[in-house]
């Protein structure tokens, strides 16, 4: 069985750092991209960051490119958000979600059910 | 980026009815529209891929039709597992953009 669980959400001040991760089970993790796609309140999905299967290829949102920076560690089948600069409107809840293929192709067969960040003074 | 609608944005329906939501796009995305299903609290489930092609383990009254820029999702006889809220998602173009939702309740 398939299993996505966050980890790291929390409140943080804006300016602020944060890193979420999102270990992986019941699947071949290494061989698969994984994405982060959050919800803020109120709000729709939204795409934020894809990393390829091997870490070479990433892509961000506009939102938070710059800022925030996708990794993972295929040996821990762990995928990461380290998330910098952070601003009240980045306050969502974060999924990570599993593509159906390795480079990445945007479609998620996949998600964890989420990690509240919360950016507030 | 691609924007995605959908309508109605809710409906209420009985078990056993059939439901039909559609998801449009700004601009032709091909058949590369995906339907999910989220219940609160929960994460979203693949429920349709390349808007017809129907996901592993996904009963088969779900069905999606649809190509360029206007798709539809059936729901053909509504089962008490499925109220809850349905996006459609595009994976044509990046960035892949997401529809508001469709919320399903109980009538």
């Amino acid at each position: 069985e398939v299993q996505l669980l966050e980890s790291g959400g929390n409140l943080v001040q804006p300016g602020g750092s944060l890193r979420v991760s999102c270990t992986a089970s019941g699947f071949s993790f290494s061989s698969y991209a994984m994405s982060w796609v959050r919800r803020a309140p109120g709000k729709g999905l939204e795409f934020v960051s894809l990393i390829s299967d091997n870490g070479a290829s990433t892509d961000y949102a506009e939102s938070v490119k710059g800022r925030f920076i996708i990794s993972r560690d295929n040996s821990k089948n762990t995928l990461y958000l380290q998330m910098n600069s952070l601003r009240v409107e980045d306050t969502a809840v974060y999924h990570c979600a599993k593509d159906m293929d390795d480079y990445g192709e945007y479609n998620f067969d996949y998600w964890g059910q989420g990690i509240l960040v919360t950016v507030s003074s | 980026d691609v924007q995605m609608t959908q309508s109605p944005s809710s409906l209420s329906a009985s078990v056993g009815d059939s439901v039909t939501i559609t998801c449009r796009a700004s601009q032709n995305i091909n058949n590369y529209l995906n339907w999910y299903q989220q219940k609160p609290g929960k994460a979203p489930k693949l429920l349709i891929y390349t808007a017809s092609s129907l996901q592993s383990g996904v009963p088969s009254r779900f069905s999606g039709s649809g190509s360029g820029t206007t798709f539809t999702l059936t729901i053909s006889s509504l089962q008490p597992e499925d109220f809850a809220t349905y996006y459609c998602q595009q994976s044509n173009s990046r960035p892949p953009t997401f529809g508001p939702g469709t919320k399903v309740d109980v009538k």
